[in-house]
């Protein structure tokens, strides 16, 4: 089976633009997380989205925002691009179900976006 | 919410010994804590997890144990390879609004000399 599968993989942007990242989770999975990775630190938690809704999100500015489709497949939008946002975007899928626990992620390779 | 320490940043070892790599967390409510590795340029991959209703869990070289009352748990790795070389992250969950997510300690950078 296919895993956690991301695009573009690289992404060159100015300040100021806007970008969208694209995620399809293993089959099967519901829950489409996104985390964002600085380099030298560890992912930090941006959204969670569990059955087309919104169910965590990080401490991120509004500038950020995503949707999952029926599909299950999720895109990661960012608006207004400022130097900083350069980062490592990490999908991550589950087998969550609301109530049975944490289950684990289980990420894809990511899109490195750049930020000129 | 959940905060995660994870130490050393870095841990050098030869070939053929053990490492360990340790992490701290605050919420008593976290029940599953998994490890990920990550190589240079690749995505994290899970290698391990354990949740808090046992006290360690084994996968050939590697192995990682939880003390719930002391809120920390460890990855163990014995007979270390080159291969092993990596960065290695802790994890626990938090609870956001209706669904979870998981903090991540900062990461410890194992290196394996042959």
């Amino acid at each position: 089976d296919a895993g956690v599968t991301q695009s573009p993989t690289h992404l060159i942007k100015t300040r100021g633009q806007q970008v969208t990242l694209r995620c399809s989770p293993i089959s099967g999975h519901k829950s489409v997380s996104w985390y964002q990775q600085v380099l030298g630190q560890g992912p930090q938690f941006i959204f969670q989205y569990y059955e087309k809704e919104e169910r965590g999100r990080g401490n991120f500015p509004d500038r950020f925002s995503a949707r999952q489709f029926p599909n299950y497949s999720s895109e990661l939008n960012v608006n207004a691009l400022l130097l900083g946002d350069s980062a490592l975007y990490l999908c991550a899928s589950s087998f969550f179900r609301l109530g049975t626990g944490e289950q684990p992620q289980h990420f894809g390779d990511g899109t490195r976006l750049s930020i000129l | 919410g959940e905060n995660v320490e994870q130490h050393p940043s870095t841990l050098s070892v030869q070939e053929g010994d053990s490492a360990v790599i340790k992490c701290t967390y605050s919420d008593s409510a976290s029940n599953y804590f998994p490890w990920y590795k990550q190589e240079l340029g690749k995505r994290p991959q899970l290698i391990i997890d354990i949740r808090s209703n046992v006290g360690e869990k084994k996968d050939q070289r590697i192995a990682v144990t939880l003390n719930k009352t002391a809120k920390h748990f460890s990855l163990h790795i014995t007979e270390t390879q080159p291969e092993d070389s990596a960065v290695y992250f802790c994890a626990a969950p938090t609870v956001y609004q209706a669904g979870t997510a998981l903090i991540f300690g900062k990461g410890t950078t194992l290196s394996v000399s042959s």
